[in-house]
């Protein structure tokens, strides 16, 4: 079975900090996702990427930041948060080719005060 | 033209009842329409799927109808039991090695006993 895990399920951080969030994926996958969820907004994608060090800008990637150094692990970063990101976070991966299925984690839920 | 949208924001259905969701694109270059279930707590995970060379598909109580013309689809579950309750996300994608989805904005449903 892919497992997809997220570092934290529920994160409280104030308004300016530097927040990290985890993700990693045991399943060898060469593409992965960050993904924000909101009531009635559905998922919005913030950043993906498609190899190590290789990103690309999603649909709403302003105040955001990732890193992918390793295959399995992709870092979503907000470099000064702010209470508008408040919301669930969702890490997915998905090989390249073949079937499109993502496999998503289970989610953090990040407060910004 | 690269939204989805989908509609109802929730629905509640009696068990044994056929609730119906439904979803339109306008991108004609999709060619990967699937189907997300989310429980609470959980990550997304993939339920059925369809690619626009058919106009049905069936998996088990699930079925997803293909209307290509209208550029809609949608997701009917058949004698529908309180553990759908869930939160159904709609997507569509262009297949390619990323497999990016763009995703609509989700249906609540809640199955009463």
């Amino acid at each position: 079975d892919v497992k997809v895990t997220q570092s934290s399920r529920y994160l409280v951080k104030r308004t300016g900090e530097k927040v990290f969030l985890e993700c990693v994926q045991d399943m060898d996958h060469e593409n992965m996702f960050w993904y924000r969820q909101d009531p009635g907004l559905g998922l919005r994608l913030i950043y993906f990427s498609y190899d190590v060090k290789m990103k690309e800008k999603g649909d709403i990637p302003e105040g955001y930041s990732v890193s992918r150094e390793k295959k399995e692990r992709f870092s979503l970063i907000l470099e000064s948060a702010s209470t508008n990101q408040t919301s669930m976070y969702l890490c997915a991966s998905r090989p390249s080719g073949g079937t499109d299925t993502q496999y998503f984690g289970p989610g953090t839920r990040l407060t910004v005060l | 033209q690269q939204q989805v949208k989908q509609s109802p924001q929730s629905l509640i259905v009696q068990k044994g009842g056929i609730p119906i969701i439904n979803c339109a694109y306008e991108n004609t270059a999709f060619d990967y329409f699937p189907w997300y279930q989310q429980f609470p707590g959980k990550g997304p995970a993939l339920l059925i799927a369809i690619r626009p060379d058919v106009s049905e598909k069936k998996e088990g109580r699930f079925t997803i109808s293909f209307n290509k013309s209208a550029k809609q689809f949608s997701l009917h579950i058949m004698d529908s039991q309180p553990g759908d309750s869930a939160t159904y996300f709609c997507a569509a994608a262009r297949s390619s090695n990323t497999g990016k989805l763009i995703f609509g904005q989700g249906t609540t449903l809640q199955v009463k006993p």
